[in-house]
């Protein structure tokens, strides 16, 4: 059973769009929720995170927007760029405090 | 400067050997994790350590184990190595507070291929 779920295994979008990556979860309980970004050969890095209490968080060109009632979340990349070509992977925080992981997006832009 | 520090960053064994991963930290945290990806699993959560002690192992086999020398040390030991075992293995580290783990920083992985 997969807590945390993201629906695209990769995603191709052309420079200058907004790439849009969805997850969704189980766990009404999760609280927290960090986007990591993974460039091939190095270890994940914390991109961008929101906690429950908000609907919205934004950073430069990356917004994610989260709904509460639906349980999912999305992550925008406004104005892709090629070097945004990386896997993203969506996170959730459980009761134990531990990070339930999603499977990953790789997103590549065209230029 | 790499702030997590993994050795070997690639390694190649051979089924039925012995192999340590090794992971020291300089971010000054009190926690510890290993995660081990490949592609039948994109991320996957192993062990987790908190100053030295263990907290969480998600790990199936006995044949994984983790091992704190230091406060900012924590080497994986794999036993009886298998061709499923071949996947980069990434240490990660954090702060923990109140609010449970703080963000989570991780190595840029070991990979090894199991022949």
């Amino acid at each position: 059973q997969q807590q945390v779920r993201q629906s695209s295994q990769s995603l191709t979008v052309w420079e200058g769009e907004t790439a849009i990556l969805n997850c969704s979860y189980e766990n009404s309980a999760f609280d927290y929720f960090p986007w990591y970004q993974q460039f091939p050969g190095e270890g994940p890095a914390l991109l961008i995170a929101i906690r429950s209490v908000s609907d919205k968080k934004e950073d430069g060109r990356f917004t994610i927007f989260f709904n509460k009632r639906e349980k999912n979340l999305s992550l925008h990349i406004k104005d892709s760029q090629p070097g945004d070509s990386a896997t993203y992977f969506c996170a959730a925080r459980g009761g134990n405090y531990q990070l339930i992981w999603g499977s990953g997006t790789k997103l590549i832009i065209k230029p | 400067d790499p702030k997590i520090i993994q050795k070997p960053k690639y390694l190649v064994a051979v089924t039925g050997s012995e192999k340590i991963l090794i992971c020291e930290q300089y971010l000054g945290h009190n926690a510890m994790y290993w995660y081990r990806q490949s592609a039948k699993k994109p991320l996957e959560f192993m062990f987790s350590y908190s100053y030295q002690k263990l907290m969480d192992n998600q790990t199936a086999s006995s044949r994984f184990q983790p091992q704190s020398s230091k406060k900012n040390h924590l080497d994986l030991q794999i036993t009886a190595l298998k061709p499923d075992d071949s996947a980069t293995y990434f240490c990660a580290s954090s702060q923990e507070g109140l609010g449970g783990i703080g963000q989570l920083y991780f190595g840029e992985g070991s990979k090894l291929t199991v022949l």
